[in-house]
């Protein structure tokens, strides 16, 4: 069965900071898609991004990266140069490309970053 | 345009009342879902619609009925409901039910609480 690990409960950086948002993956299939997703107070989640797993290279979107390593399982995010508006918790999701496909995800990291 | 739309954004209701939840997606999106969520814990999936259809029950209590009236609108009819039962409820869409590639789009969700 799959599983999403993200050992990071909370977080707090001053602005300005750079920070990775650690995302560890379970899976027995080898098609499956990553995500992560963003939900600040107000409780909307916001998609970030979507991998696939036959696709390792890193991302950069202004601020935000993420590297993907199936090696380690890992699919972490990094945030350079953390603004308040950063503040948020982030989840990472999975999903299998067998049977029904849903999500399944993390416990979520809260993001706390202070002026 | 990726808005999932939901109301009422706050609810208050007693155990003896009977309220309904409301999501609407303008995307063409054909699978949609009910998640629930309690604070500081990641979105549990409820149920999930595919083609207007029911397609996915994770064994929740029959005091939650939903319903889908059409392609765009997504119900949620609320009956006897416990305390235990506040938490913030979200409506998501994805384009192709069941697709592990499809990215779900989550609405602002309803904040619950049940005196």
């Amino acid at each position: 069965a799959q599983k999403v690990t993200q050992a990071q409960t909370e977080i707090s950086v001053v602005e300005k900071e750079d920070v990775t948002l650690d995302c560890v993956y379970e899976t027995r299939d080898t098609t499956y898609y990553l995500f992560w997703y963003k939900q600040p107070p107000s409780g909307e989640l916001v998609f970030l991004i979507r991998r696939n797993s036959f696709d390792e290279q890193n991302e950069i979107s202004g601020r935000y990266s993420w590297n993907f390593q199936k090696s380690t399982s890992s699919f972490n995010f990094t945030i350079t140069a953390s603004q308040v508006v950063d503040s948020a918790v982030y989840f990472c999701a999975l999903s299998e490309d067998s049977g029904y496909s849903t999500l399944t995800f993390g416990k979520g990291t809260m993001l706390l970053v202070s002026p | 345009d990726t808005e999932v739309t939901q109301t009422p954004k706050h609810l208050v209701m007693g155990m003896t009342n009977k309220k309904s939840l409301k999501c609407e997606q303008h995307m063409g999106h054909r699978a949609m879902y009910w998640y629930k969520q309690k604070a500081k814990k990641p979105p549990e999936l409820m149920f999930v619609y595919s083609y207007e259809k029911l397609s996915i029950n994770e064994s929740v209590p029959s005091r939650f009925s939903p319903e889908c009236p059409n392609s765009s609108l997504l119900n949620l009819h609320l009956h006897a409901l416990q305390p235990e039962d506040s938490a913030l409820y979200l409506c998501a869409s994805s384009q192709v039910p069941g697709l592990a590639t499809d990215t779900q789009y989550f609405g602002p969700g309803t904040r619950l609480t049940v005196l």
